[in-house]
């Protein structure tokens, strides 16, 4: 089975701090993503990463930033964390051999920006 | 503009009944259409994928149908138990060499006893 994990459950962080979110996949996918979740919104795009060391910005980009140096981890960074960034980040991951482009989802990080 | 639209956004339904969740897409061209079920505070888990040629498929208690031609589909769910309690997320992928895919807003259901 593939899996997904990320570095914490349920994150508190203060205004400013910087953040780092941690994704690990398994499976040795190529493609890496972080999503962010907010009610009535779904799920957006943050960024995406094809291979290591390389990165592409998604649909809502402002306020982070990736680090790809290893294929199996991929992670997101709050420069100065604000409390709009307060949600669920989602991280996924597929093959680049996938015919059906299933994304494998880690259990999310509750992050709350006080 | 890729687009996938869910209906209803909330549901409540009695334990042991039938229900449907809708999806319509945009998206061009299509590859395939996954249904993911995401329980509270969890990340998502894939349900049912669907290509081109599919027109029905089931996991369980969950059966999705896709009408390619008039870009729509189906999750019913029979026979409802409280654990279905969860979100339902819709998720069309464009093929292509794309790997983004575009996700619905999902349904919230809700199975009381």
């Amino acid at each position: 089975d593939v899996k997904v994990t990320q570095s914490s459950r349920y994150l508190v962080k203060r205004t400013g701090e910087k953040v780092f979110l941690e994704c690990v996949q398994d499976m040795d996918h190529e493609n890496m993503f972080w999503y962010r979740q907010d009610p009535g919104l779904g799920l957006r795009l943050i960024y995406f990463s094809y291979d290591v060391k390389m990165k592409e910005k998604g649909d809502i980009p402002e306020g982070y930033s990736v680090s790809r140096e290893k294929k199996e981890r991929f992670s997101l960074i709050l420069e100065s964390a604000s409390t709009n960034q307060t949600s669920m980040y989602l991280c996924a991951s597929i093959p680049r051999t996938s015919g059906s482009y299933e994304q494998y989802f880690g259990p999310g990080t509750r992050l709350t920006v006080t | 503009k890729n687009q996938v639209e869910q209906s209803p956004q909330s549901l409540i339904i009695l334990e042991g009944k039938n229900c449907t969740l809708q999806c319509n897409y945009t998206v061009s061209p299509f590859s395939n259409l996954r249904w993911y079920k995401q329980d509270t505070g969890r990340g998502p888990v894939s349900l049912t994928i669907m290509t081109f040629s599919e027109n029905t498929k089931s996991n369980g208690r969950y059966t999705a149908t896709l009408d390619a031609d008039t870009k729509q589909s189906s999750l019913h769910i029979t026979a409802s138990q409280l654990s279905d309690s969860a979100s339902y997320i819709c998720v069309v992928s464009a093929g292509g060499g794309s790997y983004i895919p575009t996700f619905g807003r999902g349904t919230s259901l809700i199975v009381h006893p």
